[in-house]
């Protein structure tokens, strides 16, 4: 079975805090995604990445960055949190082959707060 | 751009009853299809998706869905739900170019003895 991990499920910031969301998978995959879930909202994709150091930005970018310097690993990076940054994160990956659209497979999420 | 609608915020249904959850998608190719669901707490489990060939697809759990090109609609049913159903789903539909989920914004199923 595929895992996908976050560090934390549960996490409180103060504005400001610069602050890191881990996530890893055990599967080997090629693309991996940071969504935002909000009520009302569904789920929005933040960035995405389809290999080691490439990445790209999804539908809401802004004031948040990525690192991806292993494949397993695919950190979110809140430069300088607010409080409208608080929400449930939640990392994806998918197999990433070429010519087809694979599952993503997610992790369990993390409930960042900002205060 | 691509879009998915689920037009059904909340919905209520009795333990047995039948079930059905409403998605109109809007993609300008052949469309990827998913539904997903999250259980309280937890992250999205995949319920089935449809690619290509047979319009009726199966999943896990006891449901399935019906692609409806005419009608840009791929409805997620299942016969009779157990209490164990309450969640929330999630249809979603993949740009095939860089796999990027769009997502509905999910209804919410509650269900009563």
């Amino acid at each position: 079975d595929v895992k996908v991990t976050q560090s934390s499920r549960y996490l409180v910031k103060r504005t400001g805090e610069k602050v890191f969301l881990e996530c890893v998978q055990d599967m080997d995959h090629e693309n991996m995604f940071w969504y935002r879930q909000d009520p009302g909202l569904g789920l929005r994709l933040i960035y995405f990445s389809y290999d080691v150091k490439m990445k790209e930005k999804g539908d809401i970018p802004e004031g948040y960055s990525v690192s991806r310097e292993k494949k397993e690993r695919f950190s979110l990076i809140l430069e300088s949190a607010s409080t409208n940054q608080t929400s449930m994160y939640l990392c994806a990956s998918s197999l990433g082959t070429s010519g087809r659209v694979d599952t993503q497979y997610f992790g369990p999420g993390t409930r960042l707060t900002v205060l | 751009a691509q879009s998915v609608t689920q037009p059904d915020i909340h919905i209520t249904v009795s333990e047995g009853a039948s079930l059905e959850l409403r998605c109109n998608y809007s993609y300008g190719a052949t469309p990827y299809l998913f539904w997903y669901v999250q259980s309280p707490g937890q992250g999205l489990q995949l319920l089935l998706k449809y690619f290509s060939g047979d319009t009726l697809v199966q999943g896990i759990k006891g449901f399935e869905a019906e692609f409806k090109r005419s009608q840009s609609s791929f409805n997620l049913r299942k016969p009779s739900v157990h209490w164990s159903d309450a969640a929330e789903y999630f249809c979603a539909v993949a740009d095939f170019g860089n796999e990027k989920l769009t997502f509905g914004t999910g209804t919410r199923l509650t269900i009563i003895p």
